[in-house]
């Protein structure tokens, strides 16, 4: 059974300050996405990363694979409040989509002035 | 371009009871998928259909099942309604390649007392 673990879970920071969180997977695959969630609304896709050492950057963060390590970053940098929200790494196992995606539990990601 | 939609947005029911889902995927995206987010936990993976085929299924009871149509609308169905079934419901759509990952819709966010 696919696992997708992130962390941390839960995380307060600074305008201004750099962080990165960690998605850890247990199976070989090489699809891996990030989404963002705000209270109460739907999922909206960041980024979708389809190889080894694939790196994506949008504004402020910047995602990458290392499929050998089964692990995947989004680095904040310089996080501004607007950037507040939940994130969520998701891996397909590549069966086609006939497994769905794997979410991780989220990080919860808030941002204080 | 409209979006995923769903509908209703909201929806309450008593145990017991039976509901039904509706979604309307992207403009020519063929493939839905529905999940299931609890409340502090990540989307689960429900049902994928593909060209009105169930091409994969997550680890969900038989209470729970969908459709697709000819129009590629779906729906999902849960029968015999449990207290653990309150959530909010995700319904996604995506083109057959997969690999462009999946736009989600608003979802609809179902109590049951």
């Amino acid at each position: 059974e696919l696992k997708v673990e992130q962390n941390p879970l839960f995380l307060s920071m600074q305008e201004g300050k750099n962080y990165t969180i960690y998605c850890n997977y247990s199976t070989t695959s090489d699809r891996l996405y990030w989404y963002r969630q705000d209270p109460g609304k739907s999922l909206e896709s960041l980024f979708v990363l389809l190889s080894n050492g694939a790196v994506k950057q949008e504004g402020r963060l910047m995602a990458s694979l290392d499929t050998k390590a089964r692990l995947s970053t989004l680095h904040i940098t310089a996080a501004v409040h607007d950037l507040s929200a939940t994130y969520f790494c998701a891996v397909d196992e590549g069966r086609g989509g006939a497994d769905g995606l794997t979410f991780g539990k989220g990080t919860h990601l808030i941002i204080q002035p | 371009d409209a979006g995923v939609t769903q509908s209703p947005t909201h929806l309450i029911k008593t145990r017991g009871q039976q509901v039904t889902l509706r979604c309307s995927p992207i403009s020519g995206h063929k493939s839905v998928s529905w999940y299931q987010q609890v409340l502090g936990q990540g989307p689960q993976f429900i049902f994928q259909y593909y060209e009105k085929e169930e091409r994969g299924r997550g680890n969900f009871p038989d209470r729970f099942s969908a459709r697709q149509f000819p129009n590629y609308s779906s729906e999902l169905n849960v029968n015999a309604l449990l207290l653990g079934d309150s959530a909010l419901y995700l319904c996604a759509s995506s083109l057959v390649s997969w690999a462009g990952g999946l736009y989600f819709g608003a979802g609809t966010r179902l109590s049951v007392l």
